[in-house]
């Protein structure tokens, strides 16, 4: 299984400040994931990035994939309370599997 | 309204009384799977279907069982639960197509005591 490495584990912040994530990977994907997952419920799609390069933005929050599709970031501008939660990672597995990162744990106070 | 629905929400069981968890979705969505989520390992998969009458292991399948006889329906059989099951369920589907996304149930926060 080819881990997904992402970074911070932990990232706490003020309402209004911009931050980013990290997902990075030894091996080439053909594509990667992105899920946030709220206290209680579900992970919920956010987006998925394809090509080497590609910038994919949803509102606030900008995601990238590497050129070499190897890593990708998670961008978020002015960051309010409701951004809060667990931000995860995930490549599907020949169709088989969605295999995650462990996530990031973004906590934005008012 | 498209969703994958579990139940039940929440489960308190003694070791060794046999428990279902069910889960359902109505996306007409051939794939299946079930995830444990624990802290500090993340989200494992347990066991997936790619359609009716075909299952298959994933990563942490040992205790647990499934069976696919509807497209739509995918049940977690727990024959002896222990305290190692003690952990957060979740079901999820998705059609078979390149670069689609899973769709979640909203859990199932399993104690066995």
């Amino acid at each position: 299984t080819q881990l997904l490495e992402q970074s911070p584990q932990f990232l706490s912040i003020q309402e209004g400040e911009n931050l980013t994530v990290y997902c990075n990977s030894s091996s080439v994907f053909s594509s990667l994931q992105w899920y946030r997952q709220e206290p209680g419920e579900g992970p919920v799609l956010l987006v998925t990035v394809v090509t080497g390069g590609e910038v994919k933005k949803l509102k606030r929050l900008t995601f990238q994939f590497g050129d070499a599709r190897k890593d990708s970031s998670l961008h978020i501008t002015a960051a309010q309370p409701g951004d809060t939660g667990l931000y995860l990672c995930a490549r599907n597995q020949a169709g088989t599997a969605l295999i995650f990162g462990k996530g990031t744990t973004l906590s934005v106070s008012s | 309204e498209a969703q994958v629905t579990q139940n039940p929400r929440y489960l308190i069981t003694v070791t060794g009384k046999k428990l279902t968890v069910t889960c359902s979705q109505n996306m007409n969505h051939e794939y299946m799977s079930w995830y444990r989520q624990d802290p500090g390992l993340g989200l494992r998969q347990i066991y997936y279907s790619m359609n009716v009458e075909v299952t298959d292991k994933g990563d942490v399948p040992e205790g647990y069982k499934v069976s696919r006889k509807e497209k739509r329906n995918f049940p977690l059989i727990l024959e002896s639960p222990s305290p190692n099951q003690t952990s957060l369920y979740f079901c999820a589907s998705s059609p078979i197509r390149d670069n689609y996304g899973y769709t979640f149930g909203s859990g199932t926060r399993l104690t066995v005591v």
